[in-house]
């Protein structure tokens, strides 16, 4: 079964600074994707960042970048040049399987950007 | 603003009763994806149409169902709702069924059963 871990409940980083939050997963499957969203207070889920699998280099998006280790399973996010609007939850998920369109998410993490 | 709608933003119900939760997806998407957010639980998947067909299934409890409908609006009924059920339910959608579609999430209605 897949599983997708995030071992820190809670992060802080101070502004304009970089940041990297946790992500590990489990799978047998050979292809999978690989998914970071953003929630806010105001509760909405914002799709960030993807990873495919078989992507051989590393997802960025704007100040979003992806650091992919697949012999690690690990799918950390850097997010750049931190901003008091980056607070909120952050969470990995992981969808895989050619018949497995369950996207499983990991527990978050808070992250909380000091001025 | 994701694309995705869900009607309503907020509900509130009692011990017992059914509701129904709807979600427009994304002009173009076939895929529709319905997951609960609770405290205790975490996100988790309950269900997924695509193109009016039910694909995939997660933790939906047999109190709830779902339908895709051939215009690929999706209405999630919740019945005989204790509080345990509440919770924000979010739907998603998108553009097809394989696993490395990215998911667009709506706003979520925020479920509260008293």
């Amino acid at each position: 079964a897949q599983k997708i871990t995030q071992t820190q409940p809670g992060m802080f980083v101070q502004e304009k600074e970089a940041v990297t939050l946790d992500c590990t997963y489990d799978t047998s499957d050979q292809s999978y994707g690989l998914f970071w969203y953003k929630q806010p207070s105001s509760g909405e889920m914002i799709f960030l960042i993807y990873q495919g699998s078989y992507d051989e280099q590393n997802a960025t998006e704007g100040r979003y970048s992806l650091n992919f280790q697949k012999a690690r399973k690990s799918a950390n996010l850097v997010i750049s040049a931190s901003q008091l609007g980056d607070s909120a939850m952050y969470f990995c998920a992981m969808s895989g399987g050619w018949n497995n369109n369950d996207m499983r998410f990991g527990a978050g993490t808070r992250l909380t950007v000091k001025p | 603003d994701s694309g995705v709608t869900q009607t309503p933003k907020h509900l509130i119900t009692a011990t017992g009763q059914r509701v129904t939760l709807r979600c427009s997806p994304r002009s173009g998407d076939l895929s529709v994806y319905w997951y609960q957010q609770s405290l205790d639980q975490g996100l988790q998947f309950l269900i997924q149409y695509y193109n009016g067909e039910e694909r995939a299934k997660g933790n939906i409890l047999e109190r709830f169902s779902a339908q895709q409908f051939p215009d690929l609006h999706s209405e999630l009924n919740l019945s005989s709702l204790e509080l345990g059920d509440s919770a924000l339910y979010f739907c998603a959608s998108s553009v097809d069924g394989p696993q490395t579609d990215t998911q667009y999430f709506g706003p979520g209605t925020r479920l509260t059963v008293l």
